[in-house]
């Protein structure tokens, strides 16, 4: 049961555009939502996280946007750059408990 | 980076065996997590340690064990190598005390023949 659904699989962005990917959770006790940014060879780095109590969160070229009653929240990056290329998984948690990841969407930004 | 270190960074094994992996969590950090990272797929969690104890399971078998020690460095372990077990072995820390935000290690990249 895959409790994290992630969209798309694979992203390709032009310099400069907006990079939009997608996750939609079932368990209505997840209270902690980041997201992280993985390059190849290495491990998955915190980007930005919210927790439902709020419906968008911004940090520089980052945002989060949290749809609480649709339960999904996507990530936004904003004039993406080449060194944006990584893979992204949107996570969930709840009562400080462990990470349930989405699938990961390989994002391209292209010079 | 994060501050979270992992040993090996690359390691072959042969079916049937056994392996021990490491890792040192950041400093402050009482809560340790281990996740399997197969090839195009996003973690999975295996178990956690907290104060040297043990704080969760995810769906896996029984050979796969681990330690937390007082420092807070932690081990996995495992017995009777498959091949499905090749993937990267994700270390996170978190902490001290209760706190979502988790820092993850380089991994190790464990293969089996």
């Amino acid at each position: 049961q895959q409790q994290v659904k992630q969209s798309p699989q694979s992203l390709i962005v032009q310099k400069g555009g907006i990079s939009i990917i997608n996750c939609a959770y079932e368990n209505t006790a997840f209270d902690y939502f980041p997201w992280y940014q993985q390059f190849p060879g290495k491990g998955p780095a915190l980007l930005i996280a919210i927790r439902p109590d709020v419906s968008e969160k911004k940090e520089g070229r980052f945002t989060i946007s949290f749809n609480k009653s649709a339960k999904q929240f996507s990530l936004h990056i904003m004039d993406s750059q080449p060194g944006d290329s990584a893979t992204y998984f949107c996570a969930a948690t709840f009562l400080y408990s462990t990470l349930t990841f989405g699938k990961g969407t390989m994002l391209l930004v292209s010079p | 980076e994060t501050g979270v270190t992992q040993s090996p960074t690359h390691l072959i094994k042969t079916r049937g065996q056994q392996v021990t992996l490491r890792c040192s969590s950041q400093s402050g950090h009482n809560t340790v997590s281990w996740y399997q990272q197969a090839l195009g797929q996003g973690p999975q969690f295996i178990f956690q340690y907290y104060r040297e104890e043990e704080n969760g399971r995810g769906n896996f078998p029984p050979r796969f064990s681990g330690l937390q020690f007082p420092n807070y460095s932690s081990e996995l372990n495992v017995n009777a190598l498959e091949l499905d077990d090749s993937a990267l072995y994700l270390c996170a820390s978190s902490g001290p005390g209760v706190s979502n935000e988790q820092y993850f290690g380089p991994g190790t990249r464990l293969t089996v023949t």
